[in-house]
């Protein structure tokens, strides 16, 4: 089945900095989903992309279906940006995602 | 106002207990999906429905019912619950396919069952 592999498992960055997350597809997806779950658990829609890219405030995400891949940058990190970072890929045949592991991104003073 | 919505939020039973997840959603969204999510790993597709009446099975759906009785309301159900059933569960709705497949989710119902 479709098998999405996403990287790091965990990252640690300080206030102000920035760095990339990225999810490989081991198929040709047709689009991807981009969440963070808060401290409260809610998982949080950051980007839902079918090709290129969006950019929200400090927020940046590419897909490149051909290519097998998604990307999320985060620039000038925030002590509340930290969460678990997952991506998905849809299967727009089916309506149905598969998800990644996550990142656990941990923003420090 | 939140447009998808789960009962209860916190669930606990024990080993071979009947237990009933709830989700609402105010979207006017067609499909509706149930996940679980273990920690350490990414949320897994459990059941999903296209529409009222309609009932598609997921990746994990061994121990585990689902009834989609309107446009909004989509029930998960463990008539036998086990242990390995301790979990996150999330409800989600989206418009459709193509892309209209993006999906909204719920605020999670934790299940633990003793």
């Amino acid at each position: 089945g479709d098998q999405v592999e996403q990287s790091p498992s965990a990252l640690s960055l300080h206030e102000g900095t920035g760095s990339a997350l990225r999810c490989n597809f081991t198929t040709t997806m047709r689009a991807v989903q981009w969440f963070r779950k808060n401290s409260r658990g809610s998982l949080i829609n950051l980007f839902y992309l079918a090709s290129g890219t969006k950019e929200n405030g400090r927020l940046k995400s590419a897909f490149d279906s051909k290519e097998r891949y998604s990307t999320l940058h985060i620039r000038d990190a925030q002590l509340e940006d930290s969460g678990t970072y997952f991506c998905a890929a849809v299967n727009t045949n089916t309506g149905k995602l598969t998800f990644g592991d996550g990142t656990v991104l941990t923003v420090k003073p | 106002e939140a447009a998808v919505t789960q009962s209860p939020r916190n669930k606990v039973t024990v080993t071979g207990g009947n237990v009933t997840l709830s989700c609402r959603q105010t979207n006017s969204h067609n499909y509706m999906y149930w996940y679980r999510q273990d920690t350490g790993h990414g949320l897994r597709l459990i059941h999903y429905s296209y529409g009222a009446g309609n009932l598609q099975i997921g990746d994990v759906p061994d121990g585990y019912k689902a009834t989609r009785t309107t446009q909004e309301d989509f029930f998960l159900l463990l008539e036998l619950a086990s242990p390995s059933q301790t979990s996150l569960y999330f409800c989600a709705s989206s418009p459709g396919m193509g892309r209209y497949a993006e999906q909204f989710f719920g605020p999670g119902t934790r299940l633990t069952v003793l």
